[in-house]
């Protein structure tokens, strides 16, 4: 399995643009990257995925370095119900589970 | 369109008796995934399955916990003879086919206390 780091917490101010980091150096040319959040005392919930370009949906953008050894999150404009752990996973060819590590848990301020 | 149903959402049990944790995935959903949460730490992987086989088993203790995903109703875990290092949420996750490229669908958990 690809490793990754990602800082253990973050903070950021209600309706200003955060950037969750992600380094995956060892993550391999057919790896997609997938991200996660748990909010407090729920079930994870999908974010995210990508392979090799930019994409974007309704809760996020997921920027893919050309290298492929890092990814960012963005939310555009965090809200307090963003304040979450977020998990970046890489998913090799024939992953049969999302294997997550420690998130880096997300602070709103109002 | 129902997400990913567990109940109950809070289970008792004093130690040495069953408990019995069910999912009923996504309608349509054959690939189910059980994940283990204690306390004040992250997600552990115990078991994936697909209708009515083990594909990965390799995050079961080896001893008192099972798991299955019959054909016709919900997957269930079970865990025999609990103790007290067993109070954790447990949560389930369902997907259609391998992860993929594909969203995973998460249940709100089942939060299981020893007493």
């Amino acid at each position: 399995d690809a490793k990754t780091t990602q800082p253990n917490s973050m903070e950021s101010n209600e309706e200003e643009p955060v950037h969750l980091p992600c380094n995956h150096s060892t993550i391999s040319g057919t790896d997609y990257i997938h991200w996660y959040r748990q909010l407090p005392s729920q079930g994870p919930e999908y974010v995210i995925h990508g392979l090799t370009s930019n994409v974007n949906n309704r809760m996020a953008s997921l920027a893919i370095a050309e290298d492929r050894k890092s990814s960012t999150l963005i939310l555009h404009r965090a809200t307090l119900r963003d304040a979450a752990v977020y998990y970046c996973i890489p998913l090799i060819q024939g992953a049969q589970k999302l294997v997550f590590g420690q998130g880096t848990r997300l602070t709103i301020n109002p | 369109n129902a997400g990913v149903m567990q109940n109950p959402r809070h289970l008792v049990r004093r130690r040495g008796q069953e408990a019995r944790l069910r999912c009923s995935p996504v309608k349509g959903h054959s690939h189910v995934y059980w994940y283990r949460q204690l306390p004040e730490e992250g997600l552990k992987f115990m078991v994936y399955l697909q209708k009515e086989n083990i594909i990965d088993e390799s995050g079961m203790p080896k001893e008192r916990f099972s798991a299955e995903f019959p054909k016709e109703g919900p997957s269930i875990l079970r865990i025999q003879q609990v103790v007290r290092g067993d109070s954790a949420a447990y949560f389930c996750a369902s997907s259609p086919r391998k992860l993929l490229g594909i969203e995973a669908f998460f249940g709100q958990g089942t939060r299981l206390t020893v007493v």
